[in-house]
């Protein structure tokens, strides 16, 4: 899972198995997350989000479960292949302050994934 | 090309001088956000902007200066470089949803070394 300091979580798979990734998040009045994969060279490219209203959402061979009990969030990957090798990261948002529309996104560390053929 | 670009993706500059990165989004959104990518920080937010003319400080604004003089600009602009600011910039836009939380998108990224 995600983790403060200089040396990022990793998690290995070989091709085809399911990958689970996890995220612990800070702010209880968070109520909105999103995962984020980050190909080396490249700027963050969106997944999948969440809203605190819900426990679980399906995207394309991706799955985020929240558990707002324990302040964790993880994504799933089914059939992991070659090119979901990334930096994977959790932002939440803790809401826009005063009413405003916009809230501003707070990341984890990181988490690198590989897969091997 | 629809979507968010950044300029230039590699620069070298040496310490005191001044730089500015462009950011260019074209789908009009008016969200506009600054980040920066160290090793053992993740993404930082430098500086953000509601719409045209609209700006306010993240969590680390010291040494940078933005302007929003167009909804689709959002330049960033170190008015005096220091080797601590060495780092991968990255830009985002998102569209704004009523009540917060919003799909940011990002550019590519700017690689920037201070000698």
């Amino acid at each position: 899972g995600e983790s403060v300091g200089l040396h990022l979580p990793t998690l290995s798979v070989q091709e085809g198995d399911n990958s689970i990734i996890n995220c612990a998040y800070s702010n209880s009045a968070s109520d909105y997350f999103i995962w984020y994969k980050q190909e080396s060279g490249k700027g963050p490219q969106f997944i999948i989000d969440i809203r605190s209203n819900m426990d679980k959402r399906q995207g394309q061979r991706v799955t985020v479960l929240l558990n707002k009990t324990v302040k964790h969030l993880s994504l799933q990957i089914a059939a992991t292949q070659p090119g979901d090798s990334a930096v994977y990261f959790c932002a939440e948002n803790i809401g826009g302050a005063g009413g405003t529309s916009y809230g501003k996104l707070t990341f984890g560390q990181g988490t690198i994934l590989t897969v091997h053929p | 090309d629809a979507g968010i670009t950044q300029s230039p993706r590699y620069k070298i500059t040496e310490t005191g001088r001044q730089v500015t990165l462009m950011c260019h989004q074209t789908w009009s959104h008016s969200y506009m956000f600054w980040y920066r990518q160290d090793l053992g920080h993740g993404l930082r937010l430098i500086y953000y902007s509601a719409a045209a003319d609209i700006t306010d400080k993240g969590e680390v604004p010291d040494g940078y200066v933005v302007s929003r003089s167009k909804t689709e600009n959002f330049p960033l602009t170190l008015e005096s470089a220091t080797r601590s600011q060495t780092s991968v910039y990255f830009c985002a836009s998102e569209f704004g949803l009523a009540g917060g939380g919003g799909v940011q998108f990002f550019g590519p990224g700017t690689r920037l070394t201070v000698l």
